[in-house]
């Protein structure tokens, strides 16, 4: 049962564009929705995550918008690098019991 | 130093052979988690522990259990290894709300 769909599956953008990586959610309950980055060979990291009574978080380059009534957020990458190349994964939850999508494999080329 | 290391990086063993995958962390976490990963499905919770006393089945427990040492160690054993477990293994820890950092993963192959 796949409670959090993430699109796409791939994306490649060109160095200095804005990438933008989508997930959806089912469970009205979920209360913390992160972002993980993962390297070729290297466990995920937290990227960024944010709580539904916010509409939008920005940490540098990455931004988090989120839509509670469509029950939608994404993650949007401005000034996208080479460096930025990875999978993205998105997650949702109400408790440590994260629900993770299944990955954007992210492309930038110079 | 890593803050959270995994022994070994790499496995294959048998079907049926029970294995063990360990997990140290240095960051001082109360929270441990056990995760896989397949390609295609994203990552998936097995167990994760709050503190040494308390122990919780994430999603997919079946044909796993776990043992909290120490705050420090948090390890994984297959009882019976079969080849649907074959898959990329990472040990995470948090301070609070969900995985903050994980280990650098191990790789296990069963025949």
């Amino acid at each position: 049962q796949q409670q959090v769909k993430q699109s796409p599956q791939s994306l490649i953008v060109q160095k200095g564009g804005i990438s933008i990586i989508n997930c959806a959610y089912e469970n009205t309950a979920f209360d913390y929705f992160p972002w993980y980055q993962q390297f070729p060979g290297k466990g995920p990291a937290l990227l960024i995550a944010i709580r539904p009574d916010v509409s939008e978080k920005k940490e540098g380059r990455f931004t988090i918008s989120f839509n509670k009534s469509a029950k939608q957020f994404s993650l949007h990458i401005m000034d996208s690098q080479p460096g930025d190349s990875a999978t993205y994964f998105c997650a949702a939850s109400r408790t440590d019991k994260l629900i993770f999508g299944t990955g954007t494999r992210l492309q930038v080329f110079p | 130093d890593a803050d959270v290391t995994q022994t070994p990086r790499n496995r294959i063993t048998k079907t049926g052979k029970r294995i063990m995958l360990e997990c140290s962390q240095t960051k001082g976490h109360d929270r441990m988690y056990w995760y896989r990963q397949d390609p295609g499905l994203g990552l998936r919770l097995i167990y994760y522990s709050f503190d040494v006393k308390d122990i919780n089945k994430g999603e997919i427990s079946d044909g796993y259990s776990v043992s909290r040492q120490a705050q420090a160690k948090f390890s994984l054993s297959l009882e019976s290894a079969i080849p649907n477990q074959t898959a990329l293994y990472f040990c995470a820890t948090s301070e609070s709300w969900g995985p903050g950092y994980f280990g650098p993963g191990t790789r296990l192959t069963v025949l």
